[in-house]
């Protein structure tokens, strides 16, 4: 089964700064979704990239994804004590091969 | 749409009993997914079904987890008999596919005491 690797597993930032996660995987894939789960909270959407695209942005993520590398990072600029939560990628490839999270990294932002 | 709905949010039980967890996906979701999580293992996919029908359940632990999706808008997960192993937050989630985003729902923290 498909499972990406959070790196790193904690990060605690002050209010402001730049927060970046990575991911890495080991096989092909068809797409990178990457989510956020708050204290006690089932998992949110935040972006999903495709295995032709190298970067997206949404508000104030960004996203990039390199295939050759097999990894991918989120970015969180500017970033807010609201934006404390772990954080999910999720691989998927073609087929119906079954889709698993990776353990997450933990995100403090410091007020 | 209301989301993806799971009752109960908290089911505090003794061990022996069975539990039966609840999972309304979002209507028209043909993909609908069981996970559990822990501190210890993290997010673990348990089952998912496609247009009601069970496509891999090798993530369920044991014969004493059993999961049914008896039509389109209503699934259960159920634990007999339930074990204090099995405390856990217990996620529905639903998508319209195997590869798009996923809608999870608030979560069933189960304990068994």
């Amino acid at each position: 089964s498909q499972q990406g690797e959070e790196d790193p597993q904690a990060l605690s930032i002050q209010e402001g700064e730049n927060a970046t996660m990575n991911c890495s995987y080991k096989t092909s894939i068809n797409n990178l979704q990457w989510y956020r789960q708050n204290s006690g909270r089932g998992l949110v959407h935040l972006i999903l990239i495709r295995s032709n695209e190298r970067e997206k942005h949404s508000g104030r993520l960004r996203v990039t994804l390199d295939t050759s590398k097999k990894s991918s990072s989120l970015l969180i600029t500017a970033s807010r004590a609201a934006d404390t939560a772990s954080y999910f990628c999720l691989t998927s490839s073609s087929g119906n091969t079954p889709l698993v999270f990776g353990k997450g990294t933990r995100l403090s932002v410091i007020a | 749409d209301a989301g993806v709905i799971q009752s109960p949010r908290h089911e505090v039980t003794e061990m022996g009993q069975e539990v039966t967890l609840r999972c309304k996906p979002i209507s028209g979701h043909d993909y609908l997914f069981w996970y559990r999580q822990t501190m210890m293992r993290g997010l673990e996919l348990l089952i998912y079904f496609n247009n009601n029908v069970p496509i891999d359940d090798s993530g369920m632990p044991e014969d004493r987890f059993s999961a049914k999706m008896p039509n389109a808008s209503f699934s259960t997960l159920k634990i007999q008999p339930s074990e204090p192993r099995d405390s856990a937050v217990y996620f529905c989630a639903s998508s319209l596919g195997p590869r798009n985003d996923k809608y999870f729902g608030p979560g069933t923290r189960l304990t068994v005491l």
